[in-house]
């Protein structure tokens, strides 16, 4: 059972555009996300994290937002450029654990 | 600062075969995970070591097993190799002050494709 969610596969955008990417989780014992970027054979590299008592975080042209009703969260890149083409990933991690848990990623491309 | 360092980067094998891959932290950082990571299942977690000692497992197989160095450089070893072993092996290193959120930085990770 996944319990961390990103339901697109893939997104495209226009460079200078708001790219958004989306997560959604099921355990409520999570308490702190993450997002990581992954470009091909490299390894993932943190991006931006969020603590469950935040509904937002920003960090330069990074901002994930937190909606812990919805068990959502998001990640918004403004403005995109195309050196941020590559797989990005959402991670949790439950209270009193380091283990973390990840989404299947999703692809994003900005075009030119 | 030098990162998560893994080697080798690429290993072919074959059914039936054992593979052992190496990890060195970042300076500093005393806690090593590993993940694996496939097409159909994304990024799971298969271990973590700290102080020399396991302290948390994923839902693996026996013949994932793994160690650290008192340097904190870690190993991981998969013994008699299956063709779904195949898959992108990742290492990550934090630091570890207890009860505290940190974030893990990865190395590149070791492709392992078993024929």
């Amino acid at each position: 059972d996944q319990q961390v969610k990103q339901n697109s596969p893939s997104l495209s955008v226009q460079e200078g555009r708001i790219s958004i990417l989306n997560c959604d989780y099921t355990n409520s014992m999570f308490d702190y996300f993450l997002w990581y970027k992954k470009y091909p054979a490299e390894g993932p590299t943190f991006l931006i994290s969020i603590s469950s008592i935040k509904d937002k975080n920003e960090d330069g042209r990074f901002t994930v937002f937190l909606n812990k009703s919805a068990k959502h969260l998001s990640l918004h890149i403004v403005p995109s450029q195309p050196g941020d083409s590559a797989v990005y990933f959402c991670a949790a991690l439950e209270r009193g654990s380091e283990k973390l848990v990840f989404g299947k990623g999703t692809k994003l491309t900005v075009n030119p | 600062k030098a990162g998560v360092t893994q080697t080798p980067r690429y290993l072919i094998k074959t059914r039936g075969q054992q593979v052992t891959l190496s990890c060195s932290p970042i300076s500093g950082h005393r806690s090593v995970s590993w993940y694996q990571q496939t097409p159909g299942q994304g990024l799971q977690f298969l271990f973590e070591y700290f102080s020399e000692t396991q302290r948390n497992k994923g839902n693996f197989p026996g013949r994932f097993s793994g160690r650290q160095f008192s340097n904190s450089r870690s190993e991981m070893n998969v013994s008699t190799l299956e063709l779904g072993d195949s898959a992108l092996y990742l290492c990550a290193s934090r630091t570890v002050p207890r009860g505290s959120k940190n974030i893990q930085y990865f190395g590149a990770g070791t492709r392992l494709s078993v024929l």
